[in-house]
């Protein structure tokens, strides 16, 4: 089955500087990547996702980048804020009849430093 | 996007007791729901794969007979955690399909289970 290893496990960075996780899964047959923003005691929020179809992904200061011959994905914020301090966990699965589930990294916590 | 509801969010019982919680998808239909459990600063675990109208696919090491799973209807299944002994305490999280041919997850609140 599917195992995605994410790394940094923690993160600080000063506010205004960029963030950079990355996560590498192990089926190839993977086609679908979504990062997700997890507050303490809350449920998961999707940012950003990506499919194997494409590249790249931006929206605002969020950025997806895919590499399917390295079988890796990495999650950009550029100019952080103290609000963007969460647990970021990426995901893999292969999306086909729908009842696939997704497959978790471990997280990485990320700190803001004002 | 997609609205996902859990009940209760927050439940403590005493050890030996039943505890169900519910996942509903209040706009949408889903055939097919998934739950997890996540421990103090760790990951989300999938514990079973619930399927409308059929039996749940659990997990390898998730007992079926203690974690019962019931999809009786198109935004309703239920958990329900038998006889938990206080090593069950954990933040329980359901997810939905909107459709089996969308990609994007959406999970419901959660539900946090403290067991004395």
């Amino acid at each position: 089955g599917e195992n995605v290893e994410q790394h940094p496990s923690t993160l600080s960075v000063q506010e205004g500087d960029s963030a950079v996780i990355k996560c590498t899964y192990s089926d190839s047959a993977s086609n679908y990547f979504p990062w997700y923003k997890q507050e303490l005691g809350k449920r998961p929020q999707l940012i950003i996702d990506i499919r194997s179809n494409v590249g790249e992904k931006k929206d605002q200061r969020i950025a997806v980048t895919l590499n399917k011959t390295a079988k890796h994905f990495s999650l950009h914020i550029t100019e952080t804020q103290p609000e963007d301090s969460a647990v970021y966990f990426c995901a893999a699965t292969f999306t086909s009849s729908g009842n696939t589930p997704l497959v978790f990294g471990k997280g990485t916590r990320l700190s803001v430093i004002a | 996007g997609a609205v996902v509801s859990q009940h209760p969010s927050r439940v403590i019982c005493k050890s030996g007791t039943s505890v169900k919680i519910e996942c509903r998808s209040l706009d949408f239909q889903a055939t097919t729901m998934f739950w997890y459990r996540q421990f103090p600063k760790q990951s989300l675990m999938l514990m079973a794969t619930s399927n409308e109208g059929s039996k749940a696919t659990y997990e390898q090491g998730v007992e079926k007979d203690k974690f019962l799973i019931n999809h009786a209807s198109l935004t309703l299944s239920t958990l329900t955690v038998t006889s938990a002994h206080p090593e069950d305490s954990s933040f329980y999280i359901c997810s939905a399909r909107r459709t089996r041919f969308t990609d994007t997850q959406y999970f419901g609140p959660g539900t946090r289970l403290t067991v004395l």
